[in-house]
């Protein structure tokens, strides 16, 4: 039982569209992380917020990605003009809580594929 | 800048044989140190992590790791494979003193078989 939900499991698009992924913590947590997994690789950090504000980008986070957290619980990650190297898991995360020791806890994932 | 190695990206082990998988880190500060598997389609679980605490770290599923600080390494290991251990796990790094962030930087992970 993940303490982060996202949705969609799973997209396919074709490459051009524009694709929205949603992630839902269970449990309030000030602060949310975007990773990016591509296939044979390791989470890779894209962006986290603490509350509304987005403190922190990757240089993988080019301007066709937009992620926002409106009112400092769910967040969104966008793909504007989605290209095949888009493809890849979409992971989302949050601090587990009652710890400070800098662990997180990640949801089951968004994986996009783009034909 | 830290970082994380993970020598071998595959490993291969016998059903009741020695888990060893490597994981050696770079880091300025002190690190907090982890490791998570991920299942086929899922996201990632923690197995472990060390805290500056104990330098043996005991985790989920009989599996434990040490911290070895003149050797820059946190080898995950577990005495008895199981079949269902079989996944990918992978070694991550975060800095203890950037308190309020915890960005962790990952491995490139390795994939455990276990043989029957």
């Amino acid at each position: 039982d993940t303490g982060v939900s996202q949705d969609p499991r799973h997209k396919i698009t074709k490459r051009g569209q524009n694709v929205t992924f949603r992630c839902d913590p269970i449990s309030e947590h000030n602060r949310l992380y975007w990773y990016r997994q591509t296939l044979g690789q390791g989470p890779e950090f894209l962006t986290y917020f603490q509350n509304e504000a987005q403190l922190e980008k990757s240089r993988l986070l080019s301007d066709r990605f937009s992620a926002e957290r409106p009112k400092g619980s769910f967040s969104t990650l966008e793909i504007q003009r989605t290209e095949q190297g888009d493809s890849a898991m979409y992971l989302c995360a949050t601090p587990a809580r009652g710890t400070n020791t800098g662990e997180l806890f990640f949801g089951e994932g968004s994986r996009l594929t783009v034909l | 800048a830290q970082s994380v190695t993970q020598l071998g990206s595959h490993v291969s082990v016998s059903e009741g044989a020695l888990v060893l998988l490597r994981c050696n880190y770079s880091s300025s500060v002190p690190p907090y140190l982890f490791w998570y598997v991920q299942y086929p389609n899922q996201g990632l679980q923690l197995l472990l992590k060390y805290t500056s605490a104990a330098t043996l770290v005991k985790g989920i599923n009989g599996f434990e790791a040490e911290f070895k600080k003149s050797e820059t390494s946190f080898h995950l290991t577990k005495p008895s494979a199981h079949m269902s251990d079989a996944a990918e796990y992978f070694c991550a790094v975060s800095d203890q003193s950037n308190f309020g962030n915890e960005k962790l930087t990952f491995g490139t992970g390795t994939r455990l078989t276990i043989i029957p």
